[in-house]
């Protein structure tokens, strides 16, 4: 059974940093596309970034270019995502993602529970 | 940037009858290469993490009740709860995967009647 457990959400300052992890078990973790995505508060889902098997390509939204970087090491089975500058509005539940059977294809056959990021003063 | 829509933003079906929900593309999101839509389906109840439903607009996601079904091509697509269950109460949203930036649709709330 695939099961993909988030941690390092919080609540942090505006300006601050955080990195969030997520522990991936129940799959060849190597063998796929890894992402996060993310939903603010009474918002619809938002793709942040995905990271490809190899991890020699990554991919980021716009609103978060520069300020964040997806990364994955494929001996530890986890994927991480390093958030810089952080505003209000990257306030949201953030979910690890992993990609479906079809590779290099980015839907998403399974889901962490998600780790909250409060950015508040 | 692919930007997706969703109508409605709500509705209320009585047990066992039918939900349609559409799901719209500003561009084509059909690949002239393999013949296949880029589009998928999620759920989402309260307190849970989303559940893919349907990926390449009508495959079913294994595991997933056949009164579920997803339809359309290139621009347009839907998708069907035939007979809705109590258990079916949530948000749904479709995503397109035919590029980068991946984007959803805002979400559509069902609800029981």
């Amino acid at each position: 059974e695939v099961q993909l457990l988030e941690s390092g959400g919080g609540l942090v300052q505006p300006g601050g940093s955080l990195r969030l992890s997520c522990a991936a078990s129940g799959f060849t973790f190597s063998s796929y596309a890894m992402s996060w995505v993310r939903r603010a508060p009474g918002k619809g889902l938002e793709w942040v970034s995905t990271n490809s098997a190899s991890g020699s390509s990554t991919y980021y939204a716009d609103s978060v270019k520069g300020r964040f970087t997806i990364s994955r090491d494929n001996s530890k089975n986890t994927l991480y995502l390093q958030m810089s500058s952080l505003r209000a509005e990257d306030t949201a539940l953030y979910y690890c993602t992993k990609e479906g059977v079809d590779p290099q294809v980015f839907y998403f056959d399974s889901w962490g529970q998600g780790t909250l990021v409060t950015v508040s003063s | 940037d692919i930007v997706m829509t969703q109508s409605p933003d709500s509705l209320a079906v009585s047990l066992g009858e039918r939900a349609t929900i559409n799901c719209k593309s500003s561009q084509s999101v059909l690949s002239t290469s393999n013949n296949k839509n880029y589009l998928a389906w999620y759920q989402q109840k309260p307190g849970q993490p989303p559940k893919l439903l349907i990926y390449w607009a009508s495959t079913r996601e294994s595991g997933v009740p056949d009164r579920f079904s997803g339809s359309g091509s290139g621009t347009d697509f839907t998708l069907t709860i035939s007979g809705l269950q109590a258990e079916d109460v949530a948000v749904y949203s479709c995503q397109q995967y035919y590029s980068t930036p991946l984007t959803f649709g805002p979400g559509t709330n069902v609800d029981v009647k």
